[in-house]
């Protein structure tokens, strides 16, 4: 079963609004999860790092005041794009690291599609 | 040049064939290597995990050369259901992931 779960898996907003999608390490706690973006045939961009009671560290051409990250537990990250825009329709891949063994699990994926 | 470095493919194999790629990578402080499956339009799975003395799971052989900085995975017997792409994935000192642009396989049958 899962072990990192993301939600929605897919989402369709109007240009303007804003979305959230969750990640949960559903059986450990995870200090740190990670948030990428894939487009179509390419491979994932992690754009930042989320950290459970601090900010989130950017990668540089990431907005942060657009894409929103909140770590408010061990067990979930939210990233919120906000005012959204047509070209932020993307994938988007949480993923979280298992202890011991560094083990990278990644939630299912959150198919955003902005209208 | 990048950190991470799969050659694209596709490789286009029939099944039962034997194929292998490879996965360079610039950070001789690497720490922890990972090969990942990913299936279309899906989140990727792991496949397995790299070790320095190398280690099989079934048809799936993966091999980490640290002298040349590169991982590798070895597939025996392709199925069609092995028609995917397969993402290196290596971990950093600094918890920072680098992931390789993947390297897609097509199993005919």
């Amino acid at each position: 079963g899962a072990v990192v779960s993301q939600h929605p898996s897919r989402v369709i907003c109007k240009s303007g609004t804003s979305v959230k999608i969750e990640c949960r390490s559903l059986d450990f706690q995870a200090t740190t999860m990670f948030w990428y973006r894939q487009f179509p045939k390419q491979s994932l961009m992690l754009m930042a790092t989320s950290n459970e009671g601090s900010k989130a560290t950017y990668e540089q051409g990431v907005e942060k005041d657009k894409f929103l990250i909140n770590h408010a537990s061990l067990t979930l990250s939210t990233l919120t794009v906000t005012s959204a825009h047509p070209e932020d329709s993307s994938f988007y891949i949480c993923s979280a690291n298992r202890e011991p063994g560094n083990t990278i699990y990644f939630g299912e994926g959150s198919w955003l599609t902005v209208v | 040049r990048k950190e991470v470095e799969q050659d694209p493919g596709p490789f286009n194999v029939p099944e039962g064939a034997t194929v292998a790629f490879n996965c360079t990578y610039s950070n001789s402080a690497s720490q922890s290597f990972f090969w990942y499956r990913q299936d279309c339009r899906k989140e990727p799975k792991l496949l397995m995990s790299v070790y320095s003395s190398g280690n099989e799971d079934g048809r799936f052989t993966a091999q980490l050369n640290r002298a040349s900085q590169y991982i590798s995975l070895l597939i025996r017997d392709s199925k069609l259901s092995d028609s995917a792409t397969y993402l290196c994935v290596i971990y950093n000192a600094g918890n920072m992931l680098t992931f390789g642009g993947g390297t897609r396989l097509m199993v005919k049958p």
